[in-house]
């Protein structure tokens, strides 16, 4: 079974800094894809960033990192100079791969805050 | 643009009524899902179609009903709902190789 941890239920940053978010995750497979989502009190779900178990090369697109570690089963996000925009629920998802319309496994979700 | 659109934004509902929630992708993906919602949690799957034929049903009450017309449209329609349905549903689609999600902006139902 999978299984995603944010054991983060909210953080509240000023705007300018440096915001991580945790997530931890369980599989039994191989092949499997992790996601971060933002939802914003509209409630739209937008599609953040993805990584599949193959590849943990750690990026930055914009200002947002993640940091993808097989070893310790975790795939934690970093917002850097965060902005009143960001304010939002962040979800990280695991979905099992097989090439098939898998189902997203999502975790409790974190509230952040960022305030002027 | 959004791709992923749903109508209606808002809807209430007697326990009595029939309703549909519909969504409409412009991705050319060939799997839809239904999610429901409650408030400070995260999405709960409902359905999910492939190539238009239901393939997975996570034991949801029959008073939620499916249905897939053609690749673009998904429906969900509503009878005999109880207050406790009251939830943000969310559509949502993929075709991608690593399965990522896009979704739509959601209706927010309220049972009365």
């Amino acid at each position: 079974a999978q299984k995603v941890t944010q054991a983060q239920t909210e953080i509240s940053v000023v705007e300018k800094e440096d915001v991580t978010l945790d997530c931890v995750y369980e599989t039994r497979d191989t092949t499997y894809y992790l996601f971060w989502y933002k939802q914003p009190p509209s409630g739209e779900l937008v599609f953040l960033i993805r990584r599949n178990s193959f590849d943990e090369q750690n990026e930055i697109s914009g200002r947002y990192s993640w940091n993808f570690q097989k070893s310790t089963s975790s795939f934690n996000f970093t917002i850097t100079a965060s902005q009143v925009v960001d304010s939002a629920v962040y979800f990280c998802a695991l979905s099992e791969g097989g090439g098939s319309w898998g189902k997203l496994q999502f975790g409790a979700g974190t509230q952040v805050v960022v305030t002027p | 643009d959004t791709e992923v659109t749903q109508t209606p934004k808002h809807l209430v509902m007697g326990m009595t009524n029939k309703k549909s929630l519909k969504c409409e992708q412009h991705m050319g993906h060939r799997a839809m899902y239904w999610y429901k919602q409650k408030a400070k949690k995260p999405p709960e799957l409902m359905f999910v179609y492939s190539y238009e034929k239901l393939s997975i049903n996570e034991s949801v009450p029959s008073r939620f009903s499916p249905e897939c017309p053609n690749s673009s449209l998904l429906n969900l329609h509503l009878h005999a709902l109880q207050p406790e349905d009251s939830a943000l549903y969310l559509c949502a689609t993929t075709g991608g190789s690593y399965n990522e999600q896009f979704f739509g902006p959601g209706t927010r139902l309220t049972v009365l």
